[in-house]
């Protein structure tokens, strides 16, 4: 168990509809990421949040958004959905800023878009 | 465009017998190098390091190897051990915090 929780498991929606997908970071760190992994591909960078405020972008559709709270936790906004939304969705999370340190990463949602 | 490349999609293994997982990369701007383990329905889980100074970081029966000159990184497992069996992926850094995954090697280590 990382220590990073990630809600939901999964979840299955339409095209053209909108989600939220929940990470709560490890007690204790102040970064989170988002990463996409669709089906036989690598872990793609979304976006990475530093004590609240946006610190690194990747490659992050327009119609996705993210965000920190002031608790820490992220949640990442999928709008206007496209079968090719379909992935595994992780958050990760790590103590600093940049990341000489290790990322520990959730469970993962799994986003299925029909 | 796939800025780390892993190659072999699948790797098998004997117990006891060494691991290699290797990993190109593209970019010479990336400054610090990742290697992940991945159970299924698990996230990824960090295993190895090395920052693009060195060219050898040791960790127990891991073992990572850069070669900055081919843009090359490979991680030796020794000796290997059925529960090594896993989804391994690499990661660099580049610019900008962002961060850069291969596609991943599936090793199965056979009893």
């Amino acid at each position: 168990d990382s220590g990073v929780t990630q809600t939901p498991k999964h979840l299955i929606t339409a095209t053209g509809q909108r989600v939220t997908l929940r990470c709560s970071p490890r007690s204790g760190d102040l970064s989170v990421y988002w990463y996409q992994q669709s089906l036989d591909q690598g872990l793609q960078f979304l976006i990475q949040y530093y004590n609240g405020e946006e610190r690194a972008k990747g490659n992050i559709l327009e119609r996705f958004s993210a965000q920190q709270f002031p608790d820490l936790h992220s949640e990442l906004n999928l709008s206007s959905l496209e079968l090719g939304d379909s992935a595994l969705y992780f958050c990760a999370s790590s103590q600093g800023s940049l990341s000489y340190n290790e990322q520990f990463f959730g469970p993962g949602t799994r986003l299925t878009v029909l | 465009d796939q800025q780390v490349k892993q190659n072999s999609p699948s790797l098998s293994v004997q117990e006891g017998r060494i691991s290699i997982l290797n990993c190109d990369y593209t970019n010479s701007m990336f400054d610090y190098f990742l290697w992940y383990k991945k159970y299924p329905a698990e996230g990824p889980t960090f295993l190895i390091s090395i920052s693009s100074i060195k060219d050898k970081n040791e960790d127990g029966r891991f073992t990572v190897f850069l070669n900055k000159s081919a843009k090359h990184l490979s991680l030796h497992i020794v000796p290997s051990q059925p529960g090594d069996s896993a989804v391994y992926f690499c990661a660099a850094r580049g610019t900008g915090n962002q961060f850069y995954f291969g596609t991943g090697t599936s090793l199965t280590v056979i009893p």
